[in-house]
């Protein structure tokens, strides 16, 4: 599985569009872009996932670019409860998910 | 419909006690797993099962075993347990061949003193 690059943290402030970057330069052909996100200390929930399209969901959509070595989580208009971890994940074709340290969201007021 | 869920939510053990972490699924999925996450870590995978009667290691298996016992219930157990296994565990699951949404239990704290 791809090795995935993201930023500790990030600030945004509420009712803006939050963009989360990730770099996954290693990723292979048949290898899924995911997103997950786990608040406070709860259970990690399912956010996204694409292959090479740009994705939309009813909780965020996934930019990923042509070459596919990055991809952008973009969540339209943050809220406190947006406040969380965000992992993004290269690989899983086995359904194996490799989660690394992700990063820390803080939604401001 | 509960999800996944786990027991017990919180264990303290001794140095050298064995326990079963449970976890069952009502969703009717195929595939479960079980992963720890230490402290401002993200989670490591220790097992998984990619359908009934199948097992297979993940990248942290040592100290631990599993038991795929039906469809719906996964185990995990420690043997002895060790002060190094003071983590949170979760248990996911998910359906087969295509689905990549993970679905995660609520987490056992677990401490070993």
């Amino acid at each position: 599985d791809a090795k995935t690059t993201q930023p500790p943290s990030m600030d945004c402030a509420e009712g803006r569009a939050a963009n989360l970057p990730c770099n996954h330069s290693t990723i292979s052909g048949n290898e899924y872009v995911y997103w997950y996100r786990q608040i406070h200390s709860q259970g990690p929930q399912y956010i996204i996932h694409g292959l090479k399209n740009n994705e939309t969901n009813e909780m965020a959509s996934l930019i990923i670019t042509e070459d596919r070595k990055s991809s952008t989580l973009i969540l339209p208009h943050a809220t406190l409860r947006d406040t969380a971890v965000y992992y993004c994940i290269a690989g899983g074709a086995t359904n194996k998910l490799i989660f690394g340290t992700g990063t820390l969201l803080a939604v401001q007021p | 419909n509960a999800g996944v869920t786990q027991t017990p939510k919180f264990q303290v053990l001794k140095t050298g006690q064995s326990m079963t972490l449970q976890c069952a699924q009502d969703m009717n999925h195929n595939s479960m797993y079980w992963y720890r996450q230490d402290p401002g870590m993200g989670l490591r995978l220790i097992y998984y099962s990619a359908s009934e009667g199948t097992t297979d290691k993940g990248e942290v298996p040592n100290g631990y075993n599993v038991s795929r016992l039906n469809k719906r219930e996964f185990s995990l157990r420690l043997e002895s347990a060790a002060p190094s296994q003071t983590s949170v565990y979760f248990c996911a699951s998910s359906e087969a061949g295509g689905t990549h949404e993970q679905y995660f239990g609520p987490g056992t704290r677990l401490t070993v003193t």
